[in-house]
C-alpha cells in the first residue's frame, strides 16, 4: 500500500518568514495530494490540494508543488503569521474509487511573533 | 448547514465497556469516512460508506468495531469490549461522490481506562 513520509516533524519560523514542509510517497500511481491543517481540539481542515496533472498550485500565501518523477510534494507558506501555527498533514491517494487517504505523520509549525 | 458534526466530543470508558459514536455529515454529501488518529500521528483510514452501503473496511478495523449508516444519513461507530489500545481520536469526514477533498468533523476523543 501507499506510504507517505513527512518532514520536518517540527518547524519554528519568525513571523513574516516562509515555511516549507516536504512529503514523499511510495506509490507511483498516486494522483491526488491534499494538505490539511489541524488546530488543537479540531479536525483536519483542507487548505490546498493538487492533482497529478499539474506541477504547482497557489492560493494566496499557500502553494503546493509536485514532482511526480521524484515522488515528492511540498507545501510552501509565505509571509507566515501567528495564526498559521498548527499541525500540518500531507496525504496521498491512488484510489479513484473510495479515495481513502494515506496521511503523513504531521509537522508542527510554530510562528514566533 | 454547519459542517460535519460528531458526538460526543469526549468519552471516557472503562476497559471492556462498549461505546458508540455518532457522525452527522454535511447533508448533501453521499460519501462518509471514519478515520482514527493517535497522538502525534496522522489519521488512519478505518471504513467508508457511499450512501448507506459500507464499501470497505481497513484491516485496522477489528471484529470489535462496527459501523453503520442507515438511510445514508448519519453514521455510528461502535466499539465493543474496549481495550486501552482503542484510546484515540475518531474522526468522521464526508464528501460528494465527484469531489476529492473531504470535510472532517472535530472528532470524538476516546479514553479507555
Amino acid at each position: 500500500g501507499e506510504n507517505v513520509e513527512q518532514h520536518p516533524s517540527t518547524l519554528s519560523v519568525q513571523e513574516g518568514d516562509s515555511a516549507v514542509i516536504k512529503c514523499t510517497y511510495s506509490d507511483s500511481a498516486s494522483n491526488y495530494f491534499p494538505w490539511y491543517k489541524q488546530e488543537l481540539g479540531k479536525g483536519p481542515q483542507l487548505i490546498i490540494d493538487i492533482r497529478s496533472n499539474v506541477g504547482e498550485k497557489k492560493d494566496q500565501r499557500i502553494a503546493v508543488t509536485l514532482n511526480k518523477t521524484a515522488k515528492h510534494f511540498s507545501l510552501h507558506i509565505t509571509e507566515t503569521q501567528p495564526e498559521d501555527s498548527a499541525v500540518y498533514f500531507c496525504a496521498a491517494t491512488s484510489d479513484t474509487g473510495r479515495r481513502a487517504l494515506t496521511f503523513g505523520s504531521g509537522t508542527r509549525l510554530q510562528v514566533q511573533p | 448547514d454547519t459542517g460535519v458534526s460528531q458526538n460526543p466530543r469526549h468519552k471516557i470508558t472503562k476497559r471492556g465497556q462498549n461505546v458508540t459514536f455518532r457522525c452527522d455529515p454535511i447533508s448533501e454529501h453521499n460519501r462518509l469516512y471514519w478515520y482514527r488518529q493517535t497522538l502525534g500521528q496522522g489519521p488512519e483510514f478505518l471504513t467508508y460508506f457511499q450512501n448507506e452501503a459500507q464499501l470497505e473496511k481497513s484491516r485496522l478495523l477489528s471484529d470489535r468495531f462496527s459501523a453503520e449508516r442507515p438511510k445514508g444519513s448519519f453514521s455510528t461507530l461502535e466499539i465493543q469490549r474496549t481495550e486501552q489500545g482503542d484510546s484515540a481520536m475518531y474522526l468522521c469526514a464526508s464528501s460528494f461522490r465527484g469531489q476529492w477533498g473531504y470535510t472532517f468533523g472535530s472528532g470524538t476523543r476516546l479514553t479507555v481506562v
